[in-house]
């Protein structure tokens, strides 16, 4: 089955700067990577997601990067602000429906 | 905006004891899913339902989990005799479509066996 790995488990940066997250995953066959942002308590938010026949995609500050050949996507968020401190989880589909997470990474934006 | 609920946001029950946990989901929407959240740790996937009939299941969702829609609203999760490993947040997401179609979580439904 489809396996995602995550990294950083843990990201401080300095508001403004820029934040990345990897993931890489094992099927070639997925073909949706959707990004989950959760705060302390509350539900996954999907933030934004990719399709395997797009390369990026942008959404104001943030950015999900695809490379379907090294099997693993980014996702960027820009200009960073301290509401963006959440753990925010990478996801890719396992030949259907079913989502398969990553362990999550706890993002720390300090002022 | 519509949202998927979830009933109860807590529930405490004795080991051994049968569990049912309530999701509505999005009312256009055609695929429901269960997963659960272990405290700190990653989401994982349990079931998908489409059509009144389970689609997709994990080594998770082994015979003491059973899922159903009711009516035209409602979906539920059953835990019969729970387990101490069995506490954990449990989430209820749905979508319009199935395969690279978003899915929307609800707020979850936190399962503490004592």
């Amino acid at each position: 089955g489809e396996n995602v790995e995550q990294h950083p488990s843990t990201l401080s940066v300095q508001e403004g700067d820029s934040a990345v997250i990897k993931c890489t995953y094992s099927d070639s066959a997925s073909n949706y990577f959707p990004w989950y942002k959760q705060e302390l308590g509350k539900r996954p938010q999907l933030i934004i997601d990719i399709r395997s026949n797009v390369g990026e995609k942008k959404d104001q500050r943030i950015a999900v990067t695809l490379n379907k050949t090294a099997k693993h996507f980014s996702l960027h968020i820009t200009e960073t602000q301290p509401e963006d401190s959440a753990v925010y989880f990478c996801a890719a589909n396992q030949a259907g429906t079913a989502l398969i997470f990553g362990k999550g990474t706890t993002l720390s934006v300090s002022s | 905006e519509p949202e998927v609920t979830q009933t109860p946001s807590h529930q405490v029950t004795q080991m051994g004891q049968e569990v049912i946990l309530r999701c509505v989901p999005i009312s256009n929407h055609l695929y429901f899913y269960w997963y659960r959240q272990i405290l700190g740790q990653k989401v994982e996937f349990l079931v998908s339902f489409y059509n009144n009939e389970i689609s997709e299941k994990s080594e998770i969702f082994d015979d003491q989990f059973s899922v159903e829609r009711p009516d035209g609203s409602n979906f539920t999760l059953k835990i019969r005799s729970t387990k101490l490993e069995d506490s954990a947040m449990y989430f209820c997401a749905s979508s319009v479509g199935g395969v690279d179609q978003p899915q929307h979580f609800g707020d979850g439904t936190r399962l503490s066996i004592l």
